[in-house]
C-alpha cells in the first residue's frame, strides 16, 4: 500500500509566483516527514523536516511546509519561485520506528521566466 | 569535509557477474541506507542499517545483499545482476535519534549501473 502520494508529477510556475507541491501520507504512527530536492544530475538535499514539534516547518531557500494531521497532508510551499528552484522534489515519510523510509514518486518543478 | 562517498560512479556489467558498490561516510552516523531511483518511481529503499551488524529490508530487497561490519561502510552486493537492476543507486547516512527517528539524510553522489 502506498504510504506517501505526491499529487502532481509536474508543476509549472512563472518566476516570482507561488509554488505549491502537494503530499499526502498514510501512517498508523505519528510520522516523521521530510522534503528533499534533487537538482539535475545531483544528489538529494534536505529542504525541511517535521518531527512532531511545530506544525509549520520552515526550511532552506524560503520553503516551508505545514503538517495537517486531520488531512494527512504535508504540502510544500514557497511564496515566490526563483529560476534556481527548477528541480525534482520528493516527499518522504518514515514508517514507524524501524528506520524504513518511503519516498513519493516526485514532483518535477519547471520555472518559466 | 563531511561526506558520503560511493564507488564506482558508473558501471556497465553483464548478467550474472557479481559486483559490489561501496559506500562510506565520515560523519559517524549510525543509520545508513541504499536506494534505487527509476523514472516515475522516485527512490525506493533497498536495505537499511541502524547500526553495526543491524540491517533490515526496505521495499525492494530482492537480488541485493548488504553488510555492516564497520560503522562507516555499507556495501551493496549484487550476487547475480540482472537487466532489471539497471538503475541509479544512492547511498545515504544519518544520525539515529532518540525516539527512533532518522535525522537529515546525507546522500552520496550516486552510482549509475547498467546490466547488459
Amino acid at each position: 500500500a502506498q504510504s506517501v502520494t505526491q499529487l502532481d508529477s509536474h508543476v509549472s510556475v512563472s518566476e516570482g509566483t507561488p509554488v505549491l507541491l502537494r503530499c499526502n501520507y498514510s501512517s498508523s504512527y505519528s510520522p516523521s516527514l521530510f522534503w528533499y530536492v534533487q537538482h539535475p544530475n545531483k544528489g538529494l538535499q534536505l529542504l525541511l523536516k517535521y518531527t512532531s514539534a511545530a506544525t509549520l516547518v520552515k526550511g532552506i531557500n524560503g520553503f516551508e511546509a505545514e503538517f495537517k494531521k486531520s488531512e494527512t497532508s504535508f504540502h510544500l510551499t514557497k511564496p515566490s519561485a526563483h529560476m534556481s528552484d527548477a528541480a525534482e522534489y520528493f516527499c518522504v515519510v518514515q514508517l514507524g520506528s524501524w528506520g524504513k523510509l518511503q519516498f513519493g514518486a516526485g514532483t518535477q518543478v519547471v520555472v518559466t521566466p | 569535509e563531511a561526506q558520503v562517498t560511493q564507488n564506482p560512479r558508473y558501471l556497465i556489467t553483464v548478467t550474472g557477474k557479481k559486483l559490489t558498490v561501496t559506500c562510506s561516510q565520515n560523519m559517524n552516523h549510525e543509520y545508513m541506507s541504499w536506494y534505487r531511483q527509476d523514472p516515475g518511481l522516485g527512490l525506493r529503499q533497498i536495505y537499511y542499517s541502524m547500526n553495526v551488524e543491524v540491517t533490515d529490508k526496505g521495499d525492494v530487497p530482492e537480488g541485493y545483499k548488504v553488510s555492516r561490519k564497520e560503522k562507516r561502510n555499507f556495501p551493496l552486493i549484487l550476487e547475480s545482476p540482472s537487466p532489471n537492476q539497471t538503475s541509479l543507486y544512492f547511498c545515504a547516512s544519518s544520525l539515529w535519534l532518540a525516539g527512533d527517528t532518522t535525522d537529515t539524510q546525507y546522500f552520496g553522489p550516486g552510482t549509475r549501473l547498467t546490466v547488459l
